[in-house]
């Protein structure tokens, strides 16, 4: 079965750092872009970035641009993001998804979501 | 930046048929993707590349694109249909940025 797994999100001052990880299991993880998108409580979906299948190569929304960092670890079928700077504002439930079919492709499977709380 | 339009809410009946517009500048010239997404869950993909369907998605749910609007069709809506639904579509003039539209809301009556 495919699927990703999120883990690492929690309540962190404003200010602070976290870091995200996302289990991938049951496809090769090596051959895949991944991607997080975050939704803000009661709100849509939002974009955040995305890395190729090597890890040669990120993306981010200009609102985390600086902030945050997309990484992988092929060998660990793992997909990170490091978090710093963190505002009320990057407060969402956020979600890894691999892409298929590549740029101009589809998100699936999505994450069952881990919660980022910022707040003092 | 490429921005997509939807409607925050749409509501129909059980049994008549929902449609749920995804509006963008020339957007028949990309390839739009929908989600689902029922409170409390990911969201689950319905419809990809305009028009297909993925394995274990009912009939009833089908999609079209052209010109400045996509289009996602529910036929012979059921109660289990009420969700959020998104659709994306990647700003390939942008370093392979994805965009997603704002959502709406699918209400059964």
């Amino acid at each position: 079965e495919v699927q990703l797994v999120e883990s690492g999100g929690g309540l962190v001052q404003p200010g602070g750092s976290l870091r995200l990880s996302c289990a991938a299991s049951g496809f090769t993880f090596s051959s895949y872009w991944m991607h997080w998108v975050r939704q803000a409580p009661g709100k849509g979906l939002v974009w955040v970035s995305r890395i190729n299948s090597d890890g040669s190569s990120t993306s981010y929304a200009d609102s985390v641009k600086g902030r945050f960092t997309i990484s992988r670890d092929n060998a660990k079928n793992t997909l990170y993001l490091q978090m710093n700077s963190l505002r009320a504002e990057d407060t969402a439930v956020y979600y890894c998804a691999r892409v298929v079919a590549g740029t101009e492709g589809w998100f699936d499977p999505w994450g069952q979501g881990t919660l980022v709380t910022v707040s003092s | 930046s490429y921005v997509l339009t939807q409607p925050p809410s749409v509501s129909v009946a059980p049994g008549k048929t929902a449609r749920i517009t995804c509006g963008g500048n020339n957007i028949g010239s990309k390839s739009v993707h929908w989600y689902q997404q029922k409170p409390g869950q990911a969201p689950v993909l319905v419809i990809y590349y305009d028009s297909d369907r993925p394995s274990g998605i009912p009939e009833r749910f089908s999609g079209s694109n052209s010109g400045n609007t996509a289009t996602l069709t529910i036929s012979r809506v059921e109660a289990g249909d009420e969700a959020d639904y998104y659709c994306q579509v990647w700003d390939s003039s942008s370093d392979h940025l994805v965009v997603f539209g704002g959502g709406t809301k699918l209400t059964v009556l």
